[in-house]
């Protein structure tokens, strides 16, 4: 069964910081992944999708990158805001979405 | 697209009571997911339907949990009789289909129905 986890699980850096938040996963054979940010009391928002056959994706900010044979991704954050404290999640996807158990992030005006 | 739209988004109610939270998918997406959240376990899989049909409900943590969806525009998942330890986030998903070519395979979530059993 694919596992995926999230290292750490919570993270706190000064406003400006550049910052990475990992996510492992142990069965390669994947279509995609895909990285969320959950605020308090939300749903999950997509930010970021990367394709199997893709290395990395960017969005403002964000870049992600994907590496299937060592299982692991990482969410890139430049210039950190305070609004960009949320919940982090990542999933793989297989036969059905996987997810991490997520990175709480908090940025310190 | 409206997004994913899930009712109610607060459930207060006693044990033993009968819960209904409703979904209605992105128009098109022929996944649609059921999930629950709580902070020891994190998010969990309930069940999931491909055009309608579920295909594996192995998430379903007893009989009191009962899924349904009856068109492509609305599912449902029931919970009778309550008990305190189904106090959690429900949350509905849907996606395109899970991949395929020229298809991002993307997921998608509703806001969340909080359910708590007194």
């Amino acid at each position: 069964k694919q596992e995926v986890t999230q290292i750490p699980a919570a993270l706190s850096v000064p406003e400006g910081e550049n910052l990475v938040l990992n996510c492992s996963f142990t069965d390669s054979a994947i279509y995609n992944l895909q990285w969320f940010r959950q605020d308090p009391g939300k749903g999950l928002t997509s930010l970021l999708l990367i394709q199997s056959s893709q290395r990395e994706q960017t969005s403002g900010r964000l870049n992600a990158s994907l590496d299937k044979s060592s299982g692991r991704s990482t969410l890139y954050i430049a210039a950190s805001q305070p609004g960009d404290s949320a919940t982090y999640l990542c999933a793989v996807t297989g036969n059905q979405f996987y997810f991490g158990t997520g990175t709480s992030l908090t940025v310190i005006p | 697209d409206a997004g994913v739209i899930q009712s109610p988004r607060h459930e207060v109610t006693e044990m033993g009571q009968e819960v209904t939270l409703r979904c209605k998918p992105i128009s098109g997406h022929d996944y649609l997911f059921w999930y629950r959240q709580t902070m020891m376990r994190g998010l969990e899989l309930l069940i999931y339907f491909n055009n309608n049909v579920p295909i594996d409900d192995s998430g379903m943590p007893e009989d009191r949990f009962s899924a349904k969806m009856p068109n492509a525009s609305f599912s449902t998942l029931k919970i009778q009789p309550s008990e305190p330890r189904d106090s959690a986030v429900y949350f509905c998903a849907s996606s395109p289909r899970l991949q395929g070519l020229g298809n991002t395979g993307e997921l998608f979530f509703g806001e969340g129905s909080r359910l708590t059993v007194l």
